[in-house]
């Protein structure tokens, strides 16, 4: 089946500790990124990927990174976490090129950073 | 990328079609007209696209007019599970890679 995971689902957390969710897609896609979304703010994107090794930062990439080392993982890293970063995140995935925006999305990973 | 506009909420009866209207009256003419869903806290949802002729697939349809500023997202027959919020999106295929998710459309569809 294909597929977006992310891990973990749910994560309570203290600010300053370093955590890492993971994303994981089957379908061989080129493109990946992350999103956020916040009550009143939408989805808004963090980084993303247009392939291995290739990353760059979306509208809100303050406090996170990323890294793509192979085609079908795409680590979210957040080094010092604070309670401003509390949020849904979602994953997501696409073909390159004229089927970039037929995104297919993981089932999210709700953070809150105490 | 151009913007959209779309009413905040709608309601519909369960059976009926729903009607989802975007305007997009700045879009230019390589523009692609995306739309997506989001059920409550699940990842979005890819539904349709289309560019200029109305499109259609086993989830709904896309109707565009010809002056292409607005476009209508239709689901024929909606269900309870099609209650989430809906967005309509207006990008180059292929071109910038910052997608931008407005605020959407929340769909209630009642028994």
């Amino acid at each position: 089946e294909a597929q977006v995971t992310q891990n973990p689902r749910y994560l309570i957390t203290v600010t300053g500790k370093k955590l890492t969710v993971t994303c994981s897609q089957n379908m061989n896609h080129e493109y990946m990124s992350w999103y956020r979304q916040d009550p009143g703010l939408g989805l808004r994107q963090i980084y993303y990927s247009m392939n291995v090794e290739v990353t760059d930062k979306g509208d809100v990439p303050e406090g996170y990174k990323v890294s793509r080392k192979e085609k079908r993982n795409f680590p979210l890293i957040l080094e010092s976490p604070s309670p401003n970063q509390t949020s849904l995140y979602f994953c997501a995935s696409s073909q390159s090129g004229r089927r970039y925006y037929e995104q297919y999305f993981g089932p999210g990973t709700r953070l809150t950073v105490t | 990328d151009a913007k959209t506009t779309q009413p905040t909420s709608m309601d519909c009866a369960e059976g009926r079609a729903a009607n989802l209207p975007c305007n997009h009256s700045t879009i230019s003419g390589n523009e692609y007209v995306y739309w997506y869903r989001q059920i409550h806290s699940q990842g979005p949802q890819y539904i349709i696209h289309g560019l200029k002729n109305n499109e259609t697939n086993e989830m709904a349809s896309l109707i565009i007019t010809e002056d292409r500023k607005s476009s209508t997202l239709i689901l024929p027959h909606a269900t309870l599970r099609d209650t989430a919020v809906y967005y309509c999106i207006v990008t180059l295929s292929g071109g910038s890679y910052i997608p931008t998710f407005g605020r959407g459309t929340s769909l209630i569809v009642h028994p």
